[in-house]
């Protein structure tokens, strides 16, 4: 069993969509985080969840709108996107001990 | 704010040779962690290593070791007898205090092509 997924791995959207990423980790991990990774730039940090509170919120538009109901689950809420936002969106989760483990990541075209 | 920086954009090396990937980073944390990750063609970040800022060791794990500089405040990793798996990109990150929830924040990596 894969410690963290991702589904789906490949998405297509229109501007006026709304879609939801999801996340879920198998890993006892108390702390989840979502990422943007766009060509030629470094990885972007999103949200943090710990304890299935957001702790961090990094200056992220409001079209994306995160949720973790849970210490194992977290989704990633999409609507009115825009070209710019396509990009790798990457989810991780971590235990106290401080080391991410990542899923295989969801491949977003925003058309 | 803490910023990591890798200077080597692109290096390459041939297969079982070692190869040396440069990382430092700036901060004013006494407790603080390293990692070194790895992200193949797949795209699938995986951990290759990590350093706890206490430790005066250097960490290893099999063919890959660092060389961690606290004063200077670098952090490089090497890649010892490589193999063609190990083409990937790697990215240096750091990770303030062991709470849970707190941020990794990552260099802009390094493209490493391994060579026949």
């Amino acid at each position: 069993e894969t410690g963290v997924t991702q589904t789906p791995r490949h998405l297509v959207m229109g501007m006026t969509n709304k879609k939801s990423l999801k996340c879920e980790q198998h890993l006892g991990h108390n702390a989840m985080y979502w990422y943007k990774q766009s060509a030629k730039k470094p990885l972007e940090l999103m949200f943090v969840y710990s304890l299935e509170e957001r702790v961090e919120n990094n200056s992220v538009p409001s079209r994306f709108s995160p949720e973790c109901p849970n210490s194992s689950h977290l989704f990633l809420h999409l609507h009115t996107l825009q070209p710019e936002d396509s990009a790798l969106y990457l989810c991780a989760s971590s235990s106290s001990r401080g080391e991410q483990y990542f899923g295989p990541g969801t491949r977003l075209t925003v058309t | 704010a803490q910023t990591v920086t890798q200077s080597q954009p692109e290096m390459s090396v041939q297969e079982a040779e070692t190869v040396t990937l440069s990382c430092t980073y700036d901060t004013s944390e006494s407790d603080y962690y390293l990692f070194w990750y790895k992200q193949p063609p797949s795209r699938q970040m995986i951990l290759v290593i990590r350093q706890e800022a206490y430790k005066q060791q250097n960490a290893t794990e099999n063919r890959f070791s660092v060389n961690f500089q606290k004063a200077a405040k670098s952090f490089s990793l090497k890649i010892s007898d490589s193999q063609l798996g190990d083409a990937a990109m790697y990215f240096c990150a750091y990770r303030r205090g062991e709470t849970s929830g707190s941020r990794l924040t990552f260099g802009e990596g390094t493209q490493l092509t391994v060579n026949p």
